[in-house]
């Protein structure tokens, strides 16, 4: 079975810097990997996904994500984080062949002005 | 291009009683997961329907059923209501049963009391 970590609750971080939000995975085969934001109150809103190809993937909203086999990891990334990225994050995989999604548990990202 | 749309946004209802949510997908999507996210936790996967027929099952018991409709719009029925069901309940459409994306709509909130 597939499962996704986000080991940490919350990630502060002052606007303007780099952000980072961490995620590991364990699944059977190749991965489908991505990320989600959701807002208060409201439904996943779609950054970014891994399915093959280069490593680095450029999502929305300035957000990349590096996958990375050896580690089975695929943290999320914003060189200069604004305060309207306060938001909770999500990570979650599939494998190929499979049709459902693995979430982890969500990062809280806060952005301090 | 619609997005997916959910309905009601909010609801309550009493232990024990029936409960209908609806979702439409977007256009020209033909596959519907719907997920449970409880408060705190990341969604857990219900079950997927594709072309009217149920594609996968996550481990929620027989009173979580659902319909799918010709016209690809999907209902989650949950019979029995426990205080446990009280949750933030997602519909996900996508082009097919793998499909590298899935558009979320922004959840029906239902409080069990």
């Amino acid at each position: 079975a597939q499962s996704v970590a986000q080991p940490e609750d919350q990630v502060n971080v002052a606007e303007g810097n780099p952000l980072t939000v961490k995620c590991t995975y364990s699944v059977s085969g190749n991965p489908y990997l991505f990320w989600y934001v959701q807002y208060p109150n409201r439904g996943l809103q779609f950054l970014l996904k891994y399915i093959t190809g280069d490593n680095l993937v450029k999502g929305s909203y300035g957000f990349e994500a590096e996958f990375n086999k050896s580690q089975t990891s695929f943290h999320l990334k914003k060189p200069s984080a604004l305060v309207s990225d306060s938001a909770l994050y999500f990570c979650a995989v599939r494998p190929y062949g499979n049709n459902r999604l693995a979430f982890g548990k969500g990062n809280q990202v806060v952005v301090i002005p | 291009e619609t997005g997916v749309t959910q309905s009601p946004t909010h609801l309550i209802k009493t232990r024990g009683q029936q409960v209908t949510l609806r979702c439409s997908s977007q256009s020209g999507h033909n596959t519907v997961s719907w997920y449970q996210q409880a408060l705190g936790q990341g969604p857990q996967f219900i079950f997927q329907y594709y072309r009217e027929e149920e594609n996968g099952r996550g481990n929620f018991p027989p009173r979580f059923s659902g319909l799918q409709f010709p016209n690809y719009s999907s209902e989650l029925n949950v019979n029995a209501l426990e205080l446990d069901d009280s949750a933030l309940y997602l519909c996900a459409s996508s082009l097919d049963r793998q499909g590298g994306g899935y558009t979320f709509g922004s959840g029906t909130r239902l409080t069990v009391v």
